[in-house]
């Protein structure tokens, strides 16, 4: 069954560096998402792709979140310069007939 | 701004029982989702709810949807303690991509 792959499943990184993470959506999914989850707290929608753009996006997502689906297959989620409250779970996701969770990368930023 | 509430946030029961977790949501929706997420593992798809009265089935679980009450259930039968997880309900807003998620239901069985 195909699914949505993600690396690394763990980043640690130094408040202030950036960092992207990456995920390989199923193939033929159109609609692409990135997810953040605070240790123990609830599921928070980031950011929607579509067509190469994006299509919606929350208030959590400001000027230091970007995506990009550089090559047709990798989607990826860049924070430009981290904060401690970044540190999280960021799940991507596509939307086919159901919407699939990838594995999650779990971000410590010290 | 869509508010999604579940509850109960927590429970625990035996084997063998039967209970329900409720799902509210506030404003007009077109998907409702239920998720079980284990411990440190990502978040596993369990039912995609699209029109009111609609209801679905698999094993144990059963999900359902009112979408003029505006109230999805989710209804637990014969709990076994692999259900043991935490649940969360996530709906989409009409014409809306994202979805917003539930704080999530904390299932414990206890044999």
């Amino acid at each position: 069954e195909p699914e949505v792959t993600q690396t690394p499943s763990h980043q640690v990184t130094q408040m202030g560096q950036e960092v992207i993470l990456r995920c390989v959506p199923i193939s033929n999914h159109l609609y692409f998402y990135w997810y953040r989850q605070i240790l123990g707290q609830k599921v928070e929608f980031l950011v929607s792709f579509y067509n190469n753009e994006i299509s919606e996006k929350s208030e959590i997502f400001d000027d230091q979140f970007s995506v990009e689906r550089p090559d047709g297959s990798n989607f990826t989620l860049k924070i430009r310069s981290t904060k401690l409250e970044d540190s999280a779970m960021y799940f991507c996701a596509s939307i086919g007939t159901d919407k699939f969770f990838g594995p999650g990368t779990r971000l410590t930023v010290l | 701004e869509l508010k999604v509430e579940q509850n109960p946030l927590f429970l625990s029961m035996q084997e063998g029982k039967n209970y329900t977790i409720y799902c509210n949501y506030s404003t007009t929706s077109d998907r409702l989702y239920w998720y079980r997420q284990d411990p440190g593992k990502s978040l596993e798809s369990l039912f995609v709810l699209l029109s009111n009265g609609a209801v679905k089935q698999e094993g144990r679980l059963m999900a359902s949807l009112d979408t003029k009450a505006r109230l999805s259930t989710l209804h637990i039968t014969a709990a076994v303690h692999d259900l043991s997880a935490t649940y969360f309900c996530a709906v989409a807003e009409r014409g809306a991509d994202g979805l917003t998620f539930g704080k999530g239901t904390h299932l414990i069985i206890q044999p």
